[in-house]
């Protein structure tokens, strides 16, 4: 089975530019997860979607990060304008939520990373 | 408020020899408690997780946790270290009343000496 991919791997970019990020969650799964990795700040969750809908952005860190799910199978995570402190590793994951209860909420199915330099 | 402590930054572990990372939480609900585990330049990978079965929980590779109720920890296991075992493993929380919430631990760095 596919796993979530993501794409770029990796991006180097010049401060100022647009950087889009892309992620496909895994067929039938009804939630998805963008992460942030930093040495000095770990993993942050920035936003997250059920069902295609963002249930919580309070992590995304300012006005230039924007995120969208226009579909089941599709989701992009946008920096304008990008600035070296957003240089990172941007993890997309992905789960299968079944409601409250003990037992159904699913795990997290993490992709490979985007790797990204703002010079 | 829920939380998640990784206890140690980094364990130092010989090949051959036990492993031992710790984690306590903090919840007002029966939590799902996993641990993932990220080698470098990699994305997460799950190991094992507790959703309120049996409270020793196995997992890939030879590790396993055991979900302790009183002491609200789910410590990650291993009976002898491989090389292969060095990684960064975080301890997750993730509620069951409904949402989304999902709480990473800090993470603990594991070195595996020859």
């Amino acid at each position: 089975d596919a796993g979530v991919i993501q794409s770029p791997r990796h991006e180097v970019t010049e401060m100022g530019q647009e950087v889009t990020l892309r992620c496909k969650p895994i067929s039938g799964h009804n939630s998805l997860f963008w992460y942030r990795q930093t040495m000095m700040r770990g993993l942050e969750l920035l936003i997250y979607f059920n069902n295609n809908v963002p249930i919580d952005d309070s992590g995304m860190p300012e006005d230039r990060f924007s995120a969208k799910m226009p579909n089941a199978s599709f989701s992009t995570l946008k920096i304008q304008p990008s600035e070296p402190r957003d240089s990172a590793v941007y993890f997309c994951a992905s789960s299968l939520y079944r409601g409250a209860g003990i037992g159904r909420t699913g795990e997290l199915f993490f992709g490979e990373g985007s790797r990204l330099t703002v010079l | 408020a829920q939380s998640v402590t990784q206890l140690d930054s980094h364990v130092s572990v010989s090949e051959g020899t036990p492993v031992l990372l710790r984690c306590n939480y903090s919840s007002s609900y029966s939590p799902s408690l996993f641990w993932y585990v990220q080698h470098p330049n990699k994305g997460l990978q799950l190991l094992l997780k507790y959703t309120s079965a049996a409270t020793l929980v196995k997992g890939i590779n030879g590790f396993e946790a055991e979900f302790k109720k009183s002491e609200t920890s789910f410590h990650l296991t291993k009976p002898s270290a491989h090389m292969s075992d060095a990684a960064e493993y975080f301890c997750v929380v993730r509620l069951n009343t409904g949402g989304f919430k999902t709480i990473f631990g800090a993470g603990t760095r594991l070195f595996v000496k020859a």
